[in-house]
């Protein structure tokens, strides 16, 4: 399983806010860590969503924020669309592992 | 414009060997350190190794160790993944990732290139 760990699934209707959670330990984001989060839609390359725990890079809506407490940080996305529709992973560095680590991924479905 | 463009996957039996490149374009690619991650077929993303801007570290995925090589070729803005002893758990999409920030802590992938397959079985 991965170091750090994400719900499999979320889903919400258009319109509606959900979040995605995801919790690590005292070696990664407990330990300072900072934690990046990453869109993949269908069939293409995974692309940065969140860098730095809540900064969002240019062209990102601001539908999309990020916030990280102890040893869990979380995405939230307001607004829902359906192109938001894509697996969504989070990303750390892990001083035990000397090495980044990756969240198994939540995959988002709009209803 | 910044583009990573990977290639060299393909089929291999296990126990085989393969060379994966990334060829990066439109940044300076000696300034940024660049990652390999793959994500095998309905999978998530794992990250592989690492390796600084000017080759001064490497590191790697505890699964890969010990089998995988990365390397970089700064005068030719390229990137290389040597894979031996292939696993048919190694089969996966592999990415090419450019690294951002200011220490190993605060790193991620700003830039990814759109991934060549590797499939290892008899």
């Amino acid at each position: 399983q991965s170091v750090l760990t994400q719900p499999p699934s979320v889903s919400g209707a258009p319109g509606q806010r959900v979040t995605i959670s995801c919790t690590g330990s005292s070696s990664n984001i407990g330990a300072g860590s900072d934690v990046h989060w990453y869109q993949q839609l269908p069939g293409t390359a995974p692309q940065v969503l969140i860098y730095d725990n809540n900064n969002r890079p240019s062209g990102v809506p601001d539908r999309f924020s990020g916030s990280k407490s102890g040893t869990s940080a979380s995405l939230a996305i307001t607004g829902l669309q359906a192109e938001d529709e894509a697996d969504y992973y989070c990303q750390s560095y892990d001083s035990s592992l000397s090495g980044w680590v990756f969240g198994g991924g939540t995959k988002l479905t709009v209803l | 414009e910044v583009q990573l463009l990977e290639s060299g996957g393909g089929l291999v039996q296990p126990g085989g060997s393969l060379r994966l490149s990334c060829a990066a374009s439109g940044f300076t690619f000696n300034n940024f350190a660049m990652s390999w991650v793959r994500q095998a077929p309905g999978k998530g993303l794992e990250w592989v190794s690492a390796v600084g801007g000017s080759s001064e570290y490497k590191f790697y995925a505890e699964s890969v160790k010990g089998r995988f090589t990365i390397s970089r070729d700064n005068s030719k803005n390229m990137l290389y993944l040597q894979m031996n002893s292939l696993r048919a758990e190694d089969t996966a999409v592999y990415y090419c990732a450019k690294k951002k920030g200011a220490i190993f802590q605060s790193y991620y992938m700003d830039v990814w290139g759109k991934g060549t397959t590797v499939t290892v079985s008899s």
